[in-house]
């Protein structure tokens, strides 16, 4: 079955930690996002990339990092500097960054802080 | 700038009844549109989408939803819900890297 796998489901980190969220594509889609997603707020654009190597951005990039080696892999780190990183973190791809396109999700993961 | 704005926060509605979940935008261009819905704890599947064409546009498991450019709504209906519609349902509008959702409506199933 084609579609956005995100690992782990749950994920738990010290305070001071980097943790690194897993997500993988089978779609052969060419763009990769990641939201993270709070109670009432929607969701916000952390980073996204069009194609291998390259990536930018988004709205709330502040503390998190990302990569991009290859087509199918997106991972991120959420970093000690990020200030409230307890959250749900969504991971997405489309075929490309087109105005008539849209975007599949994966199942996400939630990261909580302890 | 682009937002979305969806009223309600919460709505109830018995199985079997209709259901109308409002969603309004603010968009400087042709607006591209979803409606998204999330069960509790998982990702978001895409319900239906409107890029152009014919303003009526029909989704999966049953839903359909206007685009009234006069109004900026894109409402999402259902003739007769079932228990298993119960959800978080966003909308949302704009391409995948500057895709601008609205808070989502929660929708409970009467028995």
């Amino acid at each position: 079955d084609g579609g956005i796998t995100q690992s782990p489901k749950y994920l738990f980190r010290k305070e001071g930690q980097n943790v690194t969220l897993s997500c993988e594509q089978n779609l052969n889609h060419d763009a990769m996002y990641w939201y993270r997603q709070d109670p009432g707020q929607g969701l916000r654009l952390i980073y996204y990339s069009q194609i291998v190597n390259d990536f930018q951005k988004g709205d709330i990039a502040e503390g998190y990092s990302v990569s991009r080696e290859k087509k199918e892999s997106f991972p991120l780190t959420v970093t000690s500097a990020q200030k409230n990183p307890t959250a749900f973190y969504l991971c997405a791809s489309s075929i490309g960054t087109g105005m008539r396109t849209e975007a599949f999700f994966g199942q996400g993961t939630r990261l909580t802080v302890v | 700038a682009q937002s979305v704005t969806q009223p309600d926060i919460h709505i109830t509605v018995s199985e079997g009844a209709s259901l109308e979940l409002r969603c309004n935008y603010s968009y400087g261009a042709t607006p591209y549109l979803f409606w998204y819905v999330q069960s509790p704890g998982q990702g978001l599947q895409l319900l239906l989408k409107y890029f152009s064409g014919d303003t009526l546009v029909q989704g999966i498991k049953g839903f359909e939803a206007e685009f009234k450019r006069s109004q900026s709504s894109f409402n999402l209906r259902k003739p007769s819900v079932h228990w298993s519609d119960a959800a978080e349902y966003f909308c949302a509008v704009g391409a995948p890297q500057k895709l601008v959702f609205g808070q989502g409506t929660r929708l409970t199933i009467n028995p």
